[in-house]
């Protein structure tokens, strides 16, 4: 199975900062990972596909980079509405796999 | 809209069955691939199983293989996942997933609460 490692667990930032979040693959999954945003009591809500590719009505804040096992999520200026957990997920291969999480807590 | 709407959740002793269901409207079902996904309470997220579109193909997760039957009725535009032989560690919200064109999670069910406890 792929492992999917993010980094870090908790992350602790200001409204207008700039975040980023890393995700590492075991092995390479090409650009098949995705980014999905979780707020407490809803289902996940997905951001970026295809490492890069942003989910239409997603604001443009958010930004994916990436390929192979090494891959990134980034917002450009924090808004409120964005303190949340994200997970990556690589769809590679079965059985799919997501990171642990990332918690954004405002600071 | 997209919508996927999930139920069958409960409390349910361990090694009983429970049947989960998701209900799909706002697109042509029998064109997509969809998944169950799992959260235990304060924990991340498990990917569960997967079935295509047709029903032909499905996939599981070690941990619930030879226990949880994905399968799907695309007259009805529902997505179902059985489950027997429940243990503690089955302990989730669960929810279904709809496959995007990039193969993605583009939409998700609200998740429907299982509790196995005796």
């Amino acid at each position: 199975d792929i492992q999917m490692t993010q980094s870090p667990s908790t992350l602790s930032a200001s409204v207008g900062d700039r975040v980023t979040i890393t995700c590492r693959a075991s092995q390479t999954i090409s650009s098949w990972l995705a980014w999905y945003q979780q707020k407490p009591g809803k289902a996940p809500n997905l951001l970026i596909y295809k490492a890069s590719s942003l989910e239409t009505g997603v604001p443009s804040r958010f930004s994916g980079s990436g390929s192979g096992t090494d891959f990134t999520l980034t917002i450009s200026s924090l808004q409120s509405d964005d303190f949340a957990t994200y997970y990556c997920q690589q769809y590679n291969s079965y059985p799919y796999t997501f990171g642990q999480g990332t918690k954004l807590e405002i600071k | 809209q997209v919508q996927l709407v999930n139920s069958g959740g409960g409390v349910v002793q361990p090694g009983r069955s429970l049947r989960l269901s998701c209900a799909a409207s706002g697109f042509t079902f029998s064109n997509y691939g969809m998944h169950w996904v799992r959260q235990a309470p304060g924990k991340g997220l498990e990917w569960v199983a997967v079935i295509s579109y047709d029903g032909n193909n499905k996939y599981y997760t070690d941990s619930v293989k030879g226990r949880f039957t994905i399968s799907r009725d695309n007259s009805k535009n529902t997505l179902y996942l059985q489950m027997n032989s429940l243990r503690a560690e089955d302990t989730a919200i669960y929810y279904c997933a709809k496959v995007g064109s990039v193969a993605a999670f583009d939409n998700w069910g609200q998740g429907t609460l299982v509790t196995v406890s005796s």
